[in-house]
């Protein structure tokens, strides 16, 4: 059990439009970060948040965006969604000073038609 | 550009030996190298994971093995079991301000034949 928790599960949107994932945290990790995994491959970061403002991100166009809230959550928003967006997408969470030790949560499977 | 390598693809062990996975990275700053397990559906989960300053870990039946000059580093599952049957994947970051996220494999599907 991480402790970080995601909604929905699974959901199906169609091309050109928008999506919103939802995480929550344990108390005290002020850092999250959302990674992108397509089927058979590792996943790919996206980006992460520390104490509500984002500190780095990955190889990821602006129409992927985030927010980090006061309470532990987070949401990851998806604009103008592609094809090629759909993929399991994970919510992580770490502890101030524990490094680099990274919880994942379960993951929201998004399938674009 | 892949900057973590991973193998085999895949793999399959007889119940009761020794499953290795190898990965080698290629950037100098990467310093903690974990290792997670995903079992299908899940999320991955945090398996051992290890820093530069030693050659090697264990975690029960989990080893970290780590070759800084070559920039390799190998997970060694002993007494394999199918319990163990999963995805495994290793990864790179690095510390100290950095907010690169954490490198992946691209994974290695292993199976242990009972």
């Amino acid at each position: 059990e991480t402790g970080v928790t995601q909604s929905p599960t699974h959901l199906i949107k169609t091309r050109g439009q928008q999506v919103t994932l939802r995480c929550s945290s344990q108390s005290g990790h002020n850092t999250v970060s959302w990674y992108q995994q397509a089927l058979g491959q590792g996943p790919q970061f996206i980006f992460q948040y520390y104490r509500e403002e984002e500190n780095g991100r990955g190889n990821f166009p602006p129409r992927f965006s985030g927010l980090q809230f006061p309470n532990y959550s987070s949401e990851l928003n998806v604009n103008a969604l592609e094809l090629d967006d759909s993929a399991l997408y994970l919510c992580a969470s770490s502890l101030p000073g524990t490094g680099n030790t990274i919880y994942f949560g379960e993951g929201s499977w998004l399938t674009v038609v | 550009q892949q900057q973590v390598k991973q193998s085999p693809q895949s793999l399959i062990v007889q119940k009761g030996g020794i499953s290795i996975i190898n990965c080698a990275y290629e950037n100098t700053a990467f310093d903690y190298f974990p290792w997670y397990q995903q079992f299908p559906g899940k999320g991955p989960a945090l398996l051992i994971a290890i820093r530069p300053d030693v050659s090697e870990k264990k975690e029960g039946r989990f080893t970290i093995s780590f070759n800084k000059s070559a920039k390799q580093f190998s997970l060694h599952i002993m007494d394999s079991q199918p319990g163990d049957s999963a995805t495994y994947f290793c990864a790179a970051s690095r510390s100290g301000g950095g907010a690169d996220g954490l490198t992946f494999g691209k994974g290695t599907h292993l199976i242990i034949q009972p």
